[in-house]
């Protein structure tokens, strides 16, 4: 079966702290791909990275980064000098077999000024 | 601009009554989805689409229906049969074919769906 787990269903940090949404995977497929999406409060989801099973180089993107382990299963996602522009809701996602995406029941991050 | 449209936005229902919420893409995507969000949940799969009148149940399908007449439209029908229909539904598209699992999905601005 596949299936995510995000842990943390809310994280509050100050602006400007570094602040790491944990994602933990489960999949019998050897090829894979997985995404995160960020939810503002407008409702949309907003697609930030994919990534597929073959590359674990981890990827930055400006203040984001993410860390692929495939060892551990995990695809963390990490936020440098958080900014209030940040707060939303945080999906990590699994592509399914059908095409769909499997998401985590994501992780609501505050930053507060 | 490319992208997809839901209408409404927001949408009131009568107990006993269906609605149809609207999806519209012209990103000239073969697949399309409809997912489910309640509170505090991921979005759940409710149909999705691979080709124009073609569509599969997702993994909570009962009480909704699709169809898929035309590539650009996906509308979804919530029937009377649903039992707990207020949520936040969200259509979704990407390309299909041997590039559908590395392509991301988009997204439209979702329709939230409250019965009274």
């Amino acid at each position: 079966a596949q299936k995510v787990t995000q842990a943390q269903t809310e994280i509050s940090v100050v602006e400007k702290e570094d602040v790491t949404l944990d994602c933990v995977y489960e999949t019998r497929d050897t090829t894979y791909y997985l995404f995160w999406y960020k939810q503002p409060p407008s409702g949309e989801l907003v697609f930030l990275i994919r990534r597929n099973s073959f590359d674990e180089q981890n990827e930055i993107s400006g203040r984001y980064s993410w860390n692929f382990q495939k060892s551990t299963s995990s695809f963390n996602f990490t936020i440098t000098a958080s900014q209030v522009v940040d707060s939303a809701v945080y999906f990590c996602a699994l592509r399914g077999s059908q095409g769909n995406l499997i998401f985590g029941k994501g992780t609501k991050l505050s930053v507060k000024p | 601009d490319g992208g997809i449209t839901q209408s409404p936005k927001y949408l009131f229902r009568k107990e006993g009554q269906n609605v149809t919420l609207s999806c519209e893409q012209n990103l000239n995507h073969d697949a399309m989805y409809w997912y489910r969000q309640d509170p505090g949940q991921g979005l759940r799969l409710i149909y999705y689409s691979q080709i124009v009148n073609d569509f599969q149940k997702g993994d909570i399908a009962e009480g909704y229906s699709v169809s898929r007449e035309k590539k650009e439209s996906f509308p979804l029908t919530v029937t009377s049969a649903q039992k707990n229909p207020t949520a936040f539904y969200l259509c979704a598209s990407n390309l299909a074919g041997y590039t559908s699992s590395y392509n991301e999905q988009f997204f439209g601005p979702g329709t939230r769906l409250t019965v009274l």
